[in-house]
């Protein structure tokens, strides 16, 4: 049964950049939730997504956007890269009615130069 | 604003020895609380949850919950070098996966041989 997969798992990009970060959920999950992990300093939380819509959203700009597919797969978008995006970003999946269950994928690391 | 706050560390002990990780929050309304592992460089793994107050025990694992207090407590027995990672806790207002985890920053923990 496979967990969560993330692609890529390492990404360099330049200022001013877009990126596209990428997430398939564990098998019979169908939300999605992407956080954003800086050096040092613990996961945050940055959008989530169930039913291809965006159920909730953690303090980050505009520049952050994301979308769901109809088999729950889901991107996440940064536009406008800045040095401060650098950071590990993972994704979450878990099943919306039922108890609680998230499964972390392995991330992708995002360096801003 | 929902905050999950943690010593930084690093926490040393021997092997061996009891490790005790500790965790406040600032949301009264939180109602389910997770320990987390994460190896340097890795996502976080699920290693621990605990919903009622007391305490709860898996293996050489013991998690601890005082929700009077806003308090939750990692116990690592016969703590051993493989231990050695940042141990996040995270905590969300209710137990379903509509739910979105809070983090600490994390505490990392060293167990020298």
């Amino acid at each position: 049964d496979a967990g969560v997969t993330q692609s890529p798992t390492h990404l360099i990009k330049t200022r001013g950049q877009q990126v596209t970060l990428r997430c398939s959920p564990k098998s019979g999950h169908d939300t999605v939730s992407w956080y954003q992990q800086a050096l040092g300093q613990g996961p945050q939380f940055i959008f989530q997504y169930y039913e291809e819509e965006e159920r909730q959203r953690g303090n980050f700009p505009d520049r952050f956007s994301g979308h769901q597919f109809p088999n729950y797969s889901s991107e996440l978008n940064v536009n406008a890269l800045l040095l401060g995006d650098s950071a590990l970003y993972l994704c979450a999946s878990s099943l919306a009615q039922g108890s609680h269950g998230y499964t972390f994928g392995s991330g992708t690391r995002l360096t801003v130069v | 604003q929902k905050e999950v706050e943690q010593n930084s560390g690093p926490l040393s002990v021997p092997e061996g020895a009891i490790a005790s990780l500790n965790c406040t929050y600032s949301d009264r309304g939180s109602q389910s609380f997770f320990w987390y592992r994460q190896y340097s460089g890795k996502s976080p793994e699920l290693i621990m949850s605990i919903y009622s107050n007391g305490d709860k025990e898996d293996g050489r694992f013991t998690a601890q919950l005082n929700k009077a207090s806003q308090y939750v407590s990692l116990l690592i027995r016969d703590s051993q070098p493989s231990d050695s990672a940042t141990y996040l806790c995270a905590a969300t207002e209710r137990d379903s996966g509509y739910s979105t985890l809070t983090f600490g920053k994390g505490t990392m923990l060293l167990v020298s041989p």
